[in-house]
């Protein structure tokens, strides 16, 4: 499994974009897809999308789509994910997760520890 | 449509076992799947991937506790020797046509 470690938490207004990072380590970064996941209080699990480290090329869920936007350093091993016009129910918890040993776009078995992110007036 | 069905909760007794279940849609009943627990208050954390054959690969440092079956369309992840630490939300997940989906999550008591 990879460490995946994450950027800390953030605090925004609504409204506003919050960009957040996954740095990847002890693994070939560009071999693994790289997806974003996150959790509102109290809830479940929620996919967000997919980025392919290698070609760049990503894979929204359709909840997301025009208001995410997933990219990646290859040079040091590290995801982004921008969520913009922000409102309260994007209050959550972001993880990234990924894997070493399939390149199956939807498998991952590692999980950065997660980005807490507020948004509040 | 990927949708995976899990029951919202489940509960057993200590040094019991427990089977917890995710159901697939039809389209995708011959998926893979990963069963993922989370504890209070922490990150999700995988615990193996699941195939409609029923073999399985665990992560790293998971317990033989921990066992997982496939039926149909049905995956389930089995339980043994109930322990408190086992008390977690467990998730379900899989994928298909590009995309990615979880299961409702099954919060699991142990009593």
């Amino acid at each position: 499994q990879v460490q995946l470690v994450q950027s800390g938490a953030e605090v925004m207004k609504p409204g506003a974009s919050v960009r957040m990072s996954c740095k990847a380590s002890e693994y070939t970064f560009t071999g693994y897809y790289m997806q974003w996941v996150r959790q509102a209080p109290g809830q479940g699990l929620e996919w967000m999308g997919w980025i392919n480290p290698k070609s760049g090329g990503t894979n929204y869920a359709h909840k997301f789509q025009g208001r995410v936007t997933m990219t990646r350093d290859t040079s040091i091993s590290t995801a982004y994910m921008e969520l913009s016009r922000l409102t309260s129910d994007d209050t959550a918890v972001y993880y990234c997760a990924s894997t070493v040993v399939s390149d199956i776009y939807g498998y991952f078995d590692s999980w950065g520890q997660g980005t807490p992110v507020t948004v509040s007036s | 449509q990927l949708v995976l069905t899990q029951s919202p909760s489940a509960s057993a007794s200590l040094g019991a076992s427990v089977n917890l279940t995710c159901t697939l849609t039809r389209q995708y009943s011959r998926n893979a799947i990963a069963w993922h627990q989370q504890q209070p208050e922490k990150g999700p954390r995988f615990l193996m991937r699941l195939n409609s054959d029923g073999s399985h690969n665990k992560g790293d440092g998971i317990t033989d506790r921990f066992s997982g079956s496939s039926s149909g369309a049905e995956r389930y992840l089995t339980i043994s020797s109930l322990q408190s630490e086992d008390e977690a939300d467990y998730y379900c997940q899989t994928w298909g046509n590009g995309n990615v989906a979880f299961g409702g999550g099954t919060k699991l008591t142990v009593l």
